[in-house]
């Protein structure tokens, strides 16, 4: 089946630490996004790459940094600059800027 | 930044019946969607509507891209239809970039049995 997987479902992150999530899509879809929700409120963007090799910013991305080395995967690493982690993490496709198909998420929390 | 205000903001309502959802955007749009978030967090895309009116189901959405609105129409209400509500857009900037969603804060519908 086609679809988009992130992983993990839940990860912990101690102070001082960078971590890594994985957004990986078989949907042969060009554009991928990366999303943060906080509890209550809408998604606000991190990043985005319309093609493979290139990226840019959103409306959030300080603390952040992707990489978009293959079509299909598009990781972002929450880095220890980014000092208020703690969110629900979306990830995202699409053909354009048509639909947006979006994966199940990772939760991320501070030990 | 584009604004986006979603109205109302908590919707209750018994299984059967009809409401109507108002995303209000503050420029001009290439990229409207309506997105369904369930109580598991995860996110359905509903409607890619950045104009006219489309039809799915139980569901429909009209985008009035003049007046700065979209409605987004549920009939028959059901219990799975609970959760929240997300209107997101682009501006309309011009260039090539694209897929730049601005997202509403939501409208959480509870639908009883």
């Amino acid at each position: 089946d086609g679809g988009i997987t992130q992983s993990p479902k839940y990860l912990f992150r101690k102070e001082g630490q960078n971590v890594t999530l994985s957004c990986e899509q078989n949907l042969n879809h060009d554009a991928m996004y990366w999303y943060r929700q906080d509890p209550g409120q809408g998604l606000r963007l991190i990043y985005y790459s319309q093609i493979v090799n290139d990226f840019q910013k959103g409306d959030i991305a300080e603390g952040y940094s992707v990489s978009r080395e293959k079509k299909e995967s598009f990781p972002l690493t929450v880095t220890s600059a980014q000092k208020n982690p703690t969110a629900f993490y979306l990830c995202a496709s699409s053909i354009g800027r048509r639909t947006q198909h979006f994966g199940d998420g990772t939760r991320l929390s501070i030990l | 930044g584009i604004q986006v205000e979603q109205s109302p903001p908590d919707l209750i309502l018994q299984e059967g019946a009809n409401s109507t959802l108002r995303c209000n955007f503050s420029d001009s749009v290439n990229n409207l969607q309506w997105f369904h978030q369930n109580p598991w967090g995860q996110l359905i895309n509903l409607f890619y509507i950045p104009s006219g009116t489309k039809q799915n189901g139980r569901l429909s959405a009209t985008t009035v891209a003049t007046e700065r609105y979209s409605l987004l129409y549920i009939s028959s209400s059901q219990t799975t239809d609970s959760g929240v509500y997300f209107c997101a857009v682009e501006r309309n900037a011009g260039g090539t970039s694209y897929g730049k969603l601005t997202f509403g804060q939501g409208t959480i519908l509870t639908v009883h049995p």
